[in-house]
Protein backbone atom coordinates (compact mmCIF):
# COMPACT_ATOMS: atom_id res chain seq x y z
CA UNK A 1 0.00 0.00 0.00
CA UNK A 2 0.91 3.04 -0.65
CA UNK A 3 0.75 5.27 2.88
CA UNK A 4 -2.95 6.80 2.13
CA UNK A 5 -5.81 4.86 3.61
CA UNK A 6 -9.29 4.99 2.70
CA UNK A 7 -13.10 3.83 4.16
CA UNK A 8 -14.84 2.24 3.22
CA UNK A 9 -13.21 0.62 -0.34
CA UNK A 10 -17.30 0.46 -1.34
CA UNK A 11 -20.26 2.24 -0.49
CA UNK A 12 -24.11 1.32 -1.69
CA UNK A 13 -26.48 4.03 -0.55
CA UNK A 14 -29.05 5.50 -1.73
CA UNK A 15 -30.52 9.23 -2.69
CA UNK A 16 -31.60 9.98 0.81
CA UNK A 17 -28.80 8.83 2.52
CA UNK A 18 -25.57 10.87 4.75
CA UNK A 19 -22.55 8.94 4.56
CA UNK A 20 -19.02 9.89 4.69
CA UNK A 21 -15.92 9.02 3.00
CA UNK A 22 -12.80 9.07 4.98
CA UNK A 23 -8.89 9.15 3.75
CA UNK A 24 -5.40 9.49 5.91
CA UNK A 25 -2.22 10.14 5.07
CA UNK A 26 0.58 8.33 6.82
CA UNK A 27 3.21 10.58 5.00
CA UNK A 28 3.62 13.04 6.85
CA UNK A 29 2.38 15.18 3.93
CA UNK A 30 0.60 18.68 3.66
CA UNK A 31 -1.65 18.48 1.01
CA UNK A 32 -4.80 16.32 0.39
CA UNK A 33 -7.50 15.81 -2.53
CA UNK A 34 -10.21 14.54 -3.39
CA UNK A 35 -11.03 12.74 -7.58
CA UNK A 36 -14.02 11.51 -8.92
CA UNK A 37 -12.94 9.03 -11.43
CA UNK A 38 -15.44 7.81 -13.77
CA UNK A 39 -15.23 5.42 -16.57
CA UNK A 40 -13.80 6.66 -19.90
CA UNK A 41 -13.34 9.84 -18.07
CA UNK A 42 -9.97 11.90 -17.03
CA UNK A 43 -9.75 12.33 -13.40
CA UNK A 44 -11.75 15.31 -12.03
CA UNK A 45 -9.74 17.42 -9.39
CA UNK A 46 -12.66 17.76 -6.32
CA UNK A 47 -11.30 19.29 -3.74
CA UNK A 48 -7.68 20.33 -2.43
CA UNK A 49 -6.25 21.16 1.13
CA UNK A 50 -3.01 22.31 2.12
CA UNK A 51 -2.06 23.23 5.53
CA UNK A 52 -5.50 22.08 6.44
CA UNK A 53 -7.27 24.97 4.35
CA UNK A 54 -9.03 24.24 1.65
CA UNK A 55 -7.66 25.86 -1.63
CA UNK A 56 -9.34 24.27 -4.56
CA UNK A 57 -13.06 23.68 -5.23
CA UNK A 58 -13.73 22.80 -8.62
CA UNK A 59 -17.57 23.62 -9.02
CA UNK A 60 -18.59 20.89 -7.08
CA UNK A 61 -21.96 20.33 -6.38
CA UNK A 62 -22.96 21.06 -2.83
CA UNK A 63 -24.10 17.60 -2.40
CA UNK A 64 -20.62 17.21 -1.63
CA UNK A 65 -18.90 18.83 1.43
CA UNK A 66 -15.14 18.15 2.60
CA UNK A 67 -13.88 18.30 5.47
CA UNK A 68 -10.02 18.52 6.81
CA UNK A 69 -9.79 18.64 10.56
CA UNK A 70 -5.78 18.02 10.14
CA UNK A 71 -3.14 17.34 7.73
CA UNK A 72 -3.50 13.61 8.18
CA UNK A 73 -7.38 13.17 7.82
CA UNK A 74 -9.80 14.16 5.17
CA UNK A 75 -13.31 13.82 4.56
CA UNK A 76 -16.22 13.76 2.20
CA UNK A 77 -19.56 13.86 3.36
CA UNK A 78 -21.89 12.73 0.98
CA UNK A 79 -26.02 13.56 0.85
CA UNK A 80 -28.42 13.27 -1.43
CA UNK A 81 -26.62 12.18 -4.13
CA UNK A 82 -27.65 11.40 -7.76
CA UNK A 83 -27.25 7.65 -9.29
CA UNK A 84 -24.35 9.61 -11.69
CA UNK A 85 -22.66 10.29 -8.55
CA UNK A 86 -21.43 6.93 -8.87
CA UNK A 87 -18.16 6.42 -9.09
CA UNK A 88 -14.60 5.66 -7.74
CA UNK A 89 -13.43 8.43 -5.18
CA UNK A 90 -10.21 8.40 -4.77
CA UNK A 91 -8.17 10.25 -2.42
CA UNK A 92 -4.45 11.74 -2.47
CA UNK A 93 -1.84 13.54 -0.71
CA UNK A 94 1.86 15.63 -1.37
CA UNK A 95 4.24 17.31 0.06
CA UNK A 96 3.31 20.89 -0.44
CA UNK A 97 1.08 22.79 -3.23
CA UNK A 98 3.26 25.69 -4.50
CA UNK A 99 4.06 26.64 -7.61
CA UNK A 100 7.75 25.61 -6.77
CA UNK A 101 6.79 22.14 -6.15
CA UNK A 102 7.58 19.33 -8.30
CA UNK A 103 6.01 16.86 -5.75
CA UNK A 104 3.98 13.64 -7.07
CA UNK A 105 0.81 12.34 -5.51
CA UNK A 106 0.05 9.52 -3.66
CA UNK A 107 -3.05 7.97 -3.84
CA UNK A 108 -5.22 5.77 -1.71
CA UNK A 109 -7.24 2.72 -3.24
CA UNK A 110 -10.37 4.35 -3.56
CA UNK A 111 -14.05 4.18 -2.32
CA UNK A 112 -15.80 2.61 -5.20
CA UNK A 113 -19.77 4.08 -4.48
CA UNK A 114 -22.59 3.19 -6.04
CA UNK A 115 -25.99 5.32 -5.45
CA UNK A 116 -29.34 3.36 -6.46
CA UNK B 1 -4.75 25.93 -20.38
CA UNK B 2 -3.32 23.13 -19.66
CA UNK B 3 -4.39 19.82 -21.27
CA UNK B 4 -3.03 16.26 -21.91
CA UNK B 5 -4.42 14.24 -24.15
CA UNK B 6 -3.91 10.09 -24.36
CA UNK B 7 -4.45 9.03 -27.86
CA UNK B 8 -4.84 5.49 -27.50
CA UNK B 9 -7.53 4.31 -24.90
CA UNK B 10 -6.19 0.62 -25.19
CA UNK B 11 -2.84 -0.88 -26.36
CA UNK B 12 -1.83 -4.07 -27.22
CA UNK B 13 1.33 -6.01 -26.96
CA UNK B 14 2.58 -9.16 -27.14
CA UNK B 15 4.86 -10.65 -23.57
CA UNK B 16 8.40 -9.52 -24.58
CA UNK B 17 7.63 -6.32 -26.96
CA UNK B 18 8.48 -3.91 -26.74
CA UNK B 19 5.80 -1.35 -25.91
CA UNK B 20 4.97 2.57 -25.94
CA UNK B 21 1.71 4.67 -24.65
CA UNK B 22 1.21 7.90 -25.92
CA UNK B 23 0.67 10.98 -24.24
CA UNK B 24 0.21 14.61 -25.73
CA UNK B 25 0.58 18.18 -23.86
CA UNK B 26 -0.36 21.21 -23.96
CA UNK B 27 1.27 24.34 -21.01
CA UNK B 28 1.98 27.76 -20.71
CA UNK B 29 5.91 27.83 -20.21
CA UNK B 30 7.78 24.49 -19.37
CA UNK B 31 5.68 21.47 -18.86
CA UNK B 32 5.97 18.75 -15.66
CA UNK B 33 4.89 15.95 -16.61
CA UNK B 34 4.30 12.64 -14.89
CA UNK B 35 3.41 8.87 -15.41
CA UNK B 36 0.86 6.92 -13.03
CA UNK B 37 -0.37 3.54 -13.36
CA UNK B 38 -3.64 1.78 -11.82
CA UNK B 39 -3.99 -1.88 -11.19
CA UNK B 40 -7.15 -3.44 -10.62
CA UNK B 41 -9.44 -2.24 -7.64
CA UNK B 42 -6.21 -0.03 -6.68
CA UNK B 43 -5.60 3.62 -6.49
CA UNK B 44 -3.01 5.69 -8.97
CA UNK B 45 0.75 4.98 -8.15
CA UNK B 46 3.52 7.53 -9.78
CA UNK B 47 5.73 5.36 -11.96
CA UNK B 48 8.13 8.55 -12.74
CA UNK B 49 8.24 12.58 -13.80
CA UNK B 50 9.75 14.61 -15.90
CA UNK B 51 11.13 18.15 -14.45
CA UNK B 52 14.36 19.68 -16.68
CA UNK B 53 17.37 18.05 -17.36
CA UNK B 54 18.05 14.46 -19.16
CA UNK B 55 14.89 14.39 -22.05
CA UNK B 56 14.94 10.14 -21.17
CA UNK B 57 13.51 9.71 -17.55
CA UNK B 58 13.96 6.35 -16.02
CA UNK B 59 10.90 5.05 -13.75
CA UNK B 60 9.72 2.47 -11.42
CA UNK B 61 9.88 -1.37 -12.89
CA UNK B 62 11.05 -0.89 -16.10
CA UNK B 63 9.60 1.64 -17.53
CA UNK B 64 11.07 5.39 -19.31
CA UNK B 65 9.55 7.74 -20.67
CA UNK B 66 11.19 10.93 -23.40
CA UNK B 67 10.00 14.01 -23.54
CA UNK B 68 10.14 15.95 -26.50
CA UNK B 69 9.66 19.75 -26.43
CA UNK B 70 9.22 19.99 -30.10
CA UNK B 71 6.33 17.60 -30.72
CA UNK B 72 4.91 18.40 -27.00
CA UNK B 73 4.99 14.67 -25.90
CA UNK B 74 5.99 12.62 -23.42
CA UNK B 75 5.36 8.92 -24.20
CA UNK B 76 6.22 5.57 -22.10
CA UNK B 77 8.04 3.20 -22.72
CA UNK B 78 9.20 -0.27 -21.87
CA UNK B 79 11.86 -2.18 -24.33
CA UNK B 80 10.24 -5.50 -23.10
CA UNK B 81 6.41 -6.05 -21.69
CA UNK B 82 5.62 -8.15 -19.11
CA UNK B 83 1.93 -9.61 -18.47
CA UNK B 84 2.13 -8.07 -15.44
CA UNK B 85 2.62 -4.56 -17.22
CA UNK B 86 -1.35 -5.06 -18.04
CA UNK B 87 -2.87 -2.28 -16.30
CA UNK B 88 -4.22 1.76 -16.80
CA UNK B 89 -1.77 4.35 -17.46
CA UNK B 90 -2.30 8.00 -16.95
CA UNK B 91 -0.15 11.24 -17.99
CA UNK B 92 -0.57 14.02 -16.34
CA UNK B 93 1.18 17.58 -16.81
CA UNK B 94 0.82 21.06 -14.97
CA UNK B 95 2.53 24.30 -16.07
CA UNK B 96 5.52 25.64 -14.30
CA UNK B 97 3.30 28.56 -13.70
CA UNK B 98 0.78 26.74 -11.77
CA UNK B 99 0.02 25.57 -8.50
CA UNK B 100 0.76 22.11 -7.81
CA UNK B 101 -2.28 21.22 -7.29
CA UNK B 102 -3.23 22.26 -10.78
CA UNK B 103 -2.33 18.70 -11.92
CA UNK B 104 -4.14 17.46 -15.46
CA UNK B 105 -5.29 13.84 -15.84
CA UNK B 106 -5.55 12.35 -18.89
CA UNK B 107 -8.29 10.13 -20.00
CA UNK B 108 -5.85 6.95 -19.02
CA UNK B 109 -4.89 4.03 -21.76
CA UNK B 110 -5.38 0.62 -21.00
CA UNK B 111 -2.64 -1.36 -21.97
CA UNK B 112 -2.70 -5.30 -22.25
CA UNK B 113 0.07 -7.64 -22.56
CA UNK B 114 -0.91 -10.99 -24.16
CA UNK B 115 1.31 -14.32 -23.20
Amino acid sequence: ETGVTQTPRHLVMGMTNKKSLKCEQHLGHNAMYWYKQSAKKPLELMFVYSLEERVENNSVPSRFSPECPNSSHLFLHLHTLQPEDSALYLCASSQDTSRLSYNEQFFGPGTRLTVL
Amino acid sequence: AQSVAQPEDQVNVAEGNPLTVKCTYSVSGNPYLFWYVQYPNRGLQFLLKYITGDNLVKGSYGFEAEFNKSQTSFHLKKPSALVSDSALYFCAVRGEYSSASKIIFGSGTRLSIRP
